[in-house]
């Protein structure tokens, strides 16, 4: 079974810390992913891995950056924590060979309160 | 035109029934549509693929392809109760490894 875990389940933080979410996934999948989900806007991609120190921008990338340094670990850092970066935060993970390519699993999620 | 488009609901169904939910997409997805399961204040889990045109079975759970129409469709025989989540649709995107994912249908199964 894959495997996806995040660091934290509930996260409260202030504004204009710096906030690290980590996620580890033990399939030994290339591709990773960071979401966040707000009521009403669905799952918004932020940024997402294809390799080790690679990454492309998703939808909504401004004021997070992120670090893939292990294939197993990608994390998601809030430079300056703001009110409107509270959300549900959702990491997932693929492979990227065969038919399977696309299925992406998720870990239990980071729900992050800023103050 | 969004690029995967789900009716937001409630869809309501007695215990029992057939709950079918339905997705439609844009050009820029490709031939690969999921299926996933999201209770509330949890994260969504895949419960279906499908790739090609046609129909998957899987237990109470069908998936169903129509490219010409351009639509994906997930049929819940024997809806239960359990049952009751919010159902993500998405589909790949070509030269991509990226989902694109639908806003979501709620389904209530009555008792």
């Amino acid at each position: 079974d894959v495997k996806v875990t995040q660091s934290s389940r509930y996260l409260v933080k202030r504004t204009g810390e710096k906030v690290f979410l980590e996620c580890v996934q033990d399939m030994d999948h290339e591709n990773m992913f960071w979401y966040r989900q707000d009521p009403g806007l669905g799952l918004r991609l932020i940024y997402f891995s294809y390799d080790v120190k690679m990454k492309e921008k998703g939808d909504i990338p401004e004021g997070y950056s992120v670090s893939r340094e292990k294939k197993e670990r990608f994390s998601l850092i809030l430079e300056s924590a703001s009110t409107n970066q509270t959300s549900m935060y959702l990491c997932a993970s693929s492979s990227r060979w065969g038919r399977g390519a696309y299925e992406q699993y998720f870990g239990p999620g980071t729900r992050l309160t800023v103050t | 035109q969004k690029e995967v488009e789900q009716n937001s609901g409630p869809l309501s169904v007695p215990e029992g029934a057939i709950a079918s939910l339905n997705c439609t997409y844009s050009d820029r997805v490709s031939q690969s549509f999921f299926w996933y399961r999201q209770y509330s204040g949890k994260s969504p889990e895949l419960i279906m693929s499908i790739y090609s045109n046609g129909d998957k079975e899987d237990g109470r759970f069908t998936a169903q392809l129509n490219k010409a129409s351009q639509y994906v469709s997930l049929l819940i025989r024997d809806s239960q109760p359990s049952d009751s989540a919010t159902y993500l649709c998405a589909g790949g995107m070509d030269s991509s490894y990226k989902l694109i994912f639908g806003s979501g249908t709620r389904l209530l199964v009555r008792p």
